[in-house]
């Protein structure tokens, strides 16, 4: 059974700092990897979707590197701002077109400080 | 181009009652998950839907049941709620999973 970890679980950092957030998964045999952020009671954002062939993707300011053998993802912020503010999650999809759903963690709750 | 809407928004139940919440996935999607989400947690997955039938299921009590419909719609039913069942319902799309997944705003439910 798929688990997720998510390191830091919280984070506090003033704006315009880079940051790293980290993601490690039990079960390597993933289809593809997809990073979501969450604001307060609200659904999840898509950020960035990784698959199982690729190394890493970019978006803006954001950068997600994937590491399947070793089950390890990292979404990297640049120049973090106040509206990066959420809940990250990152879910790995299993193999078979995630037929079997996606497996969360907790998530890192990030603040960044004005 | 709509994404993936959910209704209601909000819903309080009293225990003991049933409850029925909707999903329209994103134009172009077949696929319809259905995850739960408690407060402070990840969401954890409930069951998937494609070609109207239930894919898989997770370890989700048969107190949740779903349906989809032929133009990909879905709802969920909560049959005999518990207090344990208040949580933020998450409806997901895709294509098969093939290119990721695009979750609506949710549907808070309150079981009091």
């Amino acid at each position: 059974k798929q688990e997720v970890t998510q390191i830091p679980a919280a984070l506090s950092v003033p704006e315009g700092e880079n940051l790293v957030l980290n993601c490690s998964f039990t079960d390597s045999a993933i289809y593809n990897l997809q990073w979501f952020r969450q604001d307060p009671g609200k659904g999840l954002t898509s950020l960035l979707l990784i698959q199982s062939s690729q190394r890493e993707q970019t978006s803006g300011r954001l950068n997600a590197s994937l590491d399947k053998s070793s089950g390890r993802s990292t979404l990297y912020i640049a120049a973090s701002q106040p509206g990066d503010s959420a809940t990250y999650l990152c879910a790995p999809a299993e193999s078979g077109g995630g037929a079997d759903g996606l497996t969360f963690g907790k998530g890192t709750h990030l603040i960044i400080q004005p | 181009d709509a994404g993936v809407t959910q209704s209601p928004t909000h819903l309080i139940k009293t225990r003991g009652q049933q409850v029925t919440l909707r999903c329209s996935p994103k134009s172009g999607h077949d696929t319809v998950s259905w995850y739960q989400q408690a407060l402070g947690q990840g969401p954890q997955f409930i069951f998937q839907y494609y070609e109207e039938e239930e894919r898989q299921r997770g370890n989700f009590p048969d107190r949740f049941s779903g349906h989809q419909f032929p133009n990909y719609s879905s709802e969920l039913n909560v049959n005999a709620l518990l207090l344990g069942d208040s949580a933020l319902y998450l409806c997901a799309s895709s294509s098969q999973g093939a290119y990721g997944y695009t979750f609506g705003s949710g549907t808070r439910l309150t079981v009091v």
